[in-house]
């Protein structure tokens, strides 16, 4: 079955303008989660979705990232001003949180953001 | 809180080496445990899971024990081969599967 996709995949934009980045989980996943990936660098959690559940936000650097996820499935990840410290992979990921479930994580090939 | 601690690289290997990867973690109870891989250019891949103490996960010739003992979860390989080049990351999930946490990544490279 497909996996889970983000666009674009390289995104480059001029610092202070605004970005919007899209997921699109594997269909049947109640989670969905968004990573950070500066170069050379572990994965940064970002916000988690579970459900119809108030997001987990701890994870967003400041207020000028957030994230919504509509009708259960597809996710934007929105950054405002964006700067250069803001150039990284922008990783998605989804996972079946029910019963039964190891919860692993399925990734998308993430998007390239790159702030000049 | 729960965390986990890998191994730092970088590792150079010759080919046919025997590999191993350290991960030791805290956690509250028995959470998942899990290996990723990416390889160059790619997205994080599932290598292999365990889900509670003394499961041995296993895919392509990697291995990795869940130790409750020695909180562990030691990657390990016999004969690693030059396609094995990459970073691999321990990652462990909360009971409730909300919280995943991953370690800071190991590269890999295999020479022939």
């Amino acid at each position: 079955g497909a996996g889970v996709s983000q666009s674009p995949s390289n995104k480059v934009t001029e610092k202070g303008k605004d970005v919007e980045l899209r997921c699109d989980p594997i269909s049947g996943h109640t989670a969905l989660y968004w990573y950070r990936q500066s170069l050379g660098q572990g994965l940064e959690f970002l916000i988690y979705f579970q459900g119809n559940s108030a997001p987990d936000k701890s994870g967003l650097p400041s207020d000028r990232f957030s994230a919504e996820r509509t009708g259960g499935s597809v996710s934007t990840l929105t950054i405002q001003r964006t700067q250069q410290e803001d150039s990284a992979v922008y990783l998605c990921a989804s996972s079946f949180l029910g019963g039964g479930s190891s919860y692993e994580q399925y990734f998308g090939p993430g998007t390239r953001l790159t702030v000049t | 809180g729960d965390s986990v601690t890998q191994m730092e690289g970088p590792v150079t290997l010759s080919e046919e080496a025997f590999l191993t990867i350290n991960c030791t973690y805290t956690a509250t109870g028995y959470p998942s445990l899990f290996w990723y891989v990416q390889y160059p250019g790619e997205g994080l891949q599932l290598l292999l899971k365990a889900t509670k103490a003394d499961d041995k996960g296993s895919n392509k010739g990697f291995e990795a024990t869940y130790r409750k003992e020695t909180t562990s979860f030691h990657l390990e390989k016999g004969s690693v081969q030059v396609s094995d080049s990459a970073v691999y990351f321990c990652a462990l999930t909360s009971l409730a599967g909300n919280q995943f946490y991953f370690g800071t990544g190991t590269s890999l490279t295999v020479i022939p």
